[in-house]
């Protein structure tokens, strides 16, 4: 009840091509759902977030698509570019309880965008 | 303004040795977390703070100890330190109220031999 499932592990884009990354949960309190990027060597930083009350969100060539009742969440990266690459995390945030304090993370997605 | 920042940024330590990490930040955030980064495994959190001189076990607890004295410390600490815990170690921090934003620091990659 508490995973975040995404998928794939990893992932080879062309350069101007379309990434997109998916992630599942099943627990339909979570309330906030963002995605992190981390290049190597680096810690994760926040690139783009949702709310469950929205079924899209749009910040430059990064899009959020929310499906509530299937309760799935997706990052689709357009005109992908080498810069791009890096590891994406999802993950979702429970607002009951101690869970308040936590974010549920997804295991990854190495992207690796080609010239 | 810094943001978070981790020390030492690598140790190699030898098993049963004792070493503690240390994460400092600037902007005065009320919560924050230690995890370790394992390929394959996302991030999972060992420990977290909810404000000064609090701390509550997260996922992976076990064979680790943590203490926040000062608000803008928190210390993540290997008693007798087990192969099973080279990692890569993150301390994150965020405000209690608004945006729900995690800042990280850089990472602290441990080796334990």
């Amino acid at each position: 009840q508490q995973q975040v499932k995404q998928s794939p592990q990893s992932l080879i884009v062309q350069k101007g091509g379309i990434s997109i990354i998916n992630c599942a949960y099943e627990n339909t309190a979570f309330d906030y759902f963002p995605w992190y990027q981390q290049f190597p060597g680096k810690g994760p930083a926040l690139l783009i977030a949702i709310r469950p009350d929205v079924s899209e969100k749009k910040e430059g060539r990064f899009t959020i698509s929310f499906n509530k009742s299937a309760k799935q969440f997706s990052l689709h990266i357009m005109d992908s570019q080498p810069g791009d690459s890096a590891t994406y995390f999802c993950a979702a945030k429970n607002p009951l309880g101690d869970s308040n304090y936590q974010l549920i993370w997804g295991a990854g997605t190495k992207l690796i965008i080609k010239p | 303004n810094a943001g978070v920042t981790q020390t030492p940024k690598f140790r190699v330590l030898k098993t049963g040795q004792s070493m503690t990490l240390l994460c400092a930040q600037d902007m005065n955030h009320e919560y924050m977390y230690w995890y370790r980064q394992d390929p394959g495994m996302g991030l999972r959190l060992i420990h977290y703070s909810v404000g000064e001189g609090t701390t509550a076990k997260g996922e992976v607890p076990d064979g680790y100890n943590v203490s926040r004295l000062k608000k803008q410390n928190f210390l993540l600490g290997l008693e007798s330190a087990a192969p099973s815990q080279t990692s890569v170690y993150f301390c994150a921090s965020r405000l209690l109220s608004g945006a729900n934003v995690l800042t990280f620091g850089a990472g602290s990659r441990l080796t334990v031999l």
